[in-house]
């Protein structure tokens, strides 16, 4: 079993819906990343969080609304997606951000489609 | 504009060949480098990480750093089919552990 674990693994939803991902790790880091990774392109970070503090809001639309109660769950909070937010999003976590040997350790990932 | 660019492939290597991967970055602050792997449906999972100049050796892995010239390579000795996959090379840009990935090269092994 991964040392992260994302829930769900796949997601259907309607643009007038409102769902949740949710990540959680069991390697005592304090650092924990979402990503977006859509076909052929780079991925791409979108919310970074330091023991429970968001640090980074990459120019995030405020239809995906974050939430990090500890050190161990993420969530990412979803409602009046669009077709283009399809992608599939992957959680990371690592050690302590900003650390030359700061490694991520990702999640399975929620493969999201909105119809 | 691309800060981390790597070339999409597909590249393709026959079986106990060396795979050779290139990734050129734009930002100078860059402090490390990481090469993951990652297989089609799956997430990425690391392989290896270089932060000084040089060369960097794990296994049938190589990692190359130049920073003058913003070039990190990967190199893969004796290729496997199970080698193939695409690879991600990401930057750590700042302190706020932001890990700036390129597009990915996909390998594929011949047997």
């Amino acid at each position: 079993e991964t040392g992260v674990t994302q829930t769900p693994r796949h997601l259907v939803m309607g643009m007038t819906n409102k769902k949740s991902l949710k990540c959680e790790q069991h390697l005592g880091h304090n650092a924990m990343y979402w990503y977006k990774q859509s076909a052929k392109k780079p991925l791409e970070l979108m919310f970074v969080y330091n023991f429970k503090e968001q640090t980074e809001n990459n120019s995030v639309p405020s239809r995906f609304s974050p939430e990090c109660p500890n050190s161990s769950h993420l969530f990412l909070h979803l409602h009046t997606l669009q077709p283009e937010d399809s992608a599939l999003y992957l959680c990371a976590s690592s050690q302590e951000r900003g650390r030359v040997n700061t490694e991520a350790f990702f999640g399975q990932g929620t493969r999201l489609t909105v119809v | 504009q691309k800060e981390v660019e790597q070339n999409s492939g597909p590249l393709s290597v026959p079986e106990g060949a060396i795979a050779s991967l290139n990734c050129t970055y734009s930002d100078r602050g860059s402090q490390s480098f990481f090469w993951y792997r990652q297989y089609s449906g799956k997430s990425p999972e690391l392989i290896m990480f270089i932060y000084s100049n040089g060369d960097k050796e794990d296994g049938r892995f190589t990692a190359q750093l130049n920073k003058a010239s913003q070039y990190v390579s990967l190199l893969i000795r004796d290729s496997q089919p199970s080698d193939s996959a695409t690879y991600l090379c990401a930057s750590l840009t700042d302190s706020w552990g932001k890990l700036q990935f390129g597009a990915g090269t996909q390998v594929v092994v011949t047997p």
